[in-house]
């Protein structure tokens, strides 16, 4: 694919319920990034892999929240009973090499928690 | 929070004229990026200035680095209204993995 794709693109799920964010990075890119967006803001970090290695899971907010990216390639971006303070839009951001290489974002995921 | 400060938070200009916007941080830096976020849309890079640079230029876009008083400036010269979108800069503390975004600046372009 030309860009970064992320699936699905809106998800609403009732508290409590587990969901799984899927993130296409562009073929080649060696880092893959999560980030989180909530309203009127800019993306706070989650979680950094270079290829299949997760090198920074600071920013992820409560071990509820996980992530993996097994072969280096397409990540998942796992939340387990949800609560309604993650409700935002997920980002997910590819980049050919490290972490000083710019940055490719996906659409989003929007995540509304009732 | 882990976010850069940004200001204006806000910025109205009419078409034609110029934006600059800022960006504060707070640690040491490789480089310093720009991106851009239209409305419903996704984020898009614009321009990166390394930490030994000082200035850089891209078609209407100028930016500028201190990195002795952990700041940047992005200059949209000539605006359009198409330019309308919020502004986020975006930075790597030096050895590290995490990327640190500002809080970004809202910029409308009337026409």
């Amino acid at each position: 694919g030309a860009g970064v794709s992320q699936s699905p693109r809106y998800k609403v799920a009732k508290r409590g319920q587990d969901v799984a964010l899927r993130c296409d990075p562009i073929s080649g890119h060696v880092s893959l990034f999560w980030y989180q967006q909530a309203l009127g803001q800019g993306p706070e970090f989650l979680t950094y892999f270079q290829n299949e290695a997760q090198l920074d899971k600071s920013g992820l907010p409560s071990d509820r929240f996980f992530a993996e990216r097994p072969e280096g390639s397409v990540s998942t971006l796992k939340i387990q009973r949800t609560q309604q303070e993650d409700s935002a839009v997920y980002l997910c951001a590819s980049s050919l090499e490290g972490v000083t290489y710019e940055q490719y974002f996906g659409p989003g995921t929007r995540l509304t928690v009732t | 929070s882990q976010q850069g400060e940004e200001d204006p938070q806000a910025l109205s200009i009419q078409e034609g004229e110029n934006a600059t916007m800022n960006c504060s941080y707070k640690t040491s830096i490789n480089n310093l990026q720009w991106y851009r976020q239209n409305s419903g849309r996704g984020l898009v890079h614009l321009i990166l200035i390394r930490s030994n640079e000082r200035e850089k230029h891209s078609g209407r876009l100028r930016v500028t680095l201190d990195t002795s008083k952990k700041s940047s400036s992005l200059l949209i010269t000539a605006s359009r209204a198409a330019d309308t979108a919020s502004y986020f800069c975006a930075t790597v503390e030096t050895g590290g993995f995490k990327t640190i975004f500002g809080a970004g600046t809202r910029l409308f372009v009337k026409a």
